[in-house]
């Protein structure tokens, strides 16, 4: 346990659904992330949130949408998705931004049909 | 080319091995992370280093900042080591500290 929760585990979407990833973490952190990671890629960066504010969008399609309403929860609103974007999407907070350790949460296993 | 490099892709080991996994990088960073991945997908970071060497239990990460390199060791490796062990190098991206990922060495270790 690293004191970051991911929900769901396993996610299969048809192109047209929205739904959401929510993470949570109990560590006290203000920092947030999101990464992707796809088969045989390696972890790509998504979205960075320190102290509730957007500091990174890593050129992200719309289709995904983050939401940090609080330091400790972190969603990633998802619709019109495409079948490239199936992949563990990996959630990760940190004390803030800085150069600190990250701790990851488990993964959202997606499969977009 | 990959800004961070690692070698080598797969690992095979006998229990009680000693081994070793290289990581190489071409950008200027302010710490070096060493992340393992087991096959559920979870991640647990292992090591956070920017000079030298740190020690952790049977593992072993050092750092050499002018040559771009690193090693994790692994001492009287055990079959519960096996799984993808993930080099990240950080660098100072404005208002956020990024992380670049390798992309991993699958490690099995075979009793």
């Amino acid at each position: 346990e690293t004191g970051v929760t991911q929900t769901p585990r396993h996610l299969v979407m048809g192109m047209t659904n929205k739904k959401s990833l929510k993470c949570e973490q109990h560590l006290g952190h203000n920092a947030m992330y999101w990464y992707k990671q796809s088969a045989k890629k390696p972890l790509e960066l998504m979205f960075v949130y320190n102290f509730k504010e957007q500091t990174e969008n890593n050129s992200v399609p719309s289709r995904f949408s983050p939401e940090c309403p609080n330091s400790s929860h972190l969603f990633l609103h998802l619709h019109t998705l495409q079948p490239e974007d199936s992949a563990l999407y990996l959630c990760a907070s940190s004390q803030d931004a800085g150069s600190y350790e990250q701790y990851f949460g488990p993964g959202t296993r997606l499969t977009v049909t | 080319k990959n800004e961070v490099e690692q070698s080598p892709q797969n690992l095979t080991a006998q229990e009680g091995e000693f081994i070793t996994i290289n990581c190489s990088y071409s950008v200027g960073i302010s710490a070096l992370h060493w992340l393992q991945q087991h096959p559920g997908g979870g991640i647990v970071s292992l090591f956070m280093l920017s000079s030298g060497k740190k020690k952790h239990g049977r593992l072993i990460a050092t750092i050499n900042i002018q040559e771009k390199h690193s090693s994790l060791h692994i001492t009287a490796s055990h079959p519960r080591d096996s799984a993808v062990y993930i080099c990240a190098v950080q660098f100072y991206g404005g208002a956020t500290n990024k992380l670049i990922f390798g992309t991993g060495t699958l490690l099995a270790v075979q009793p």
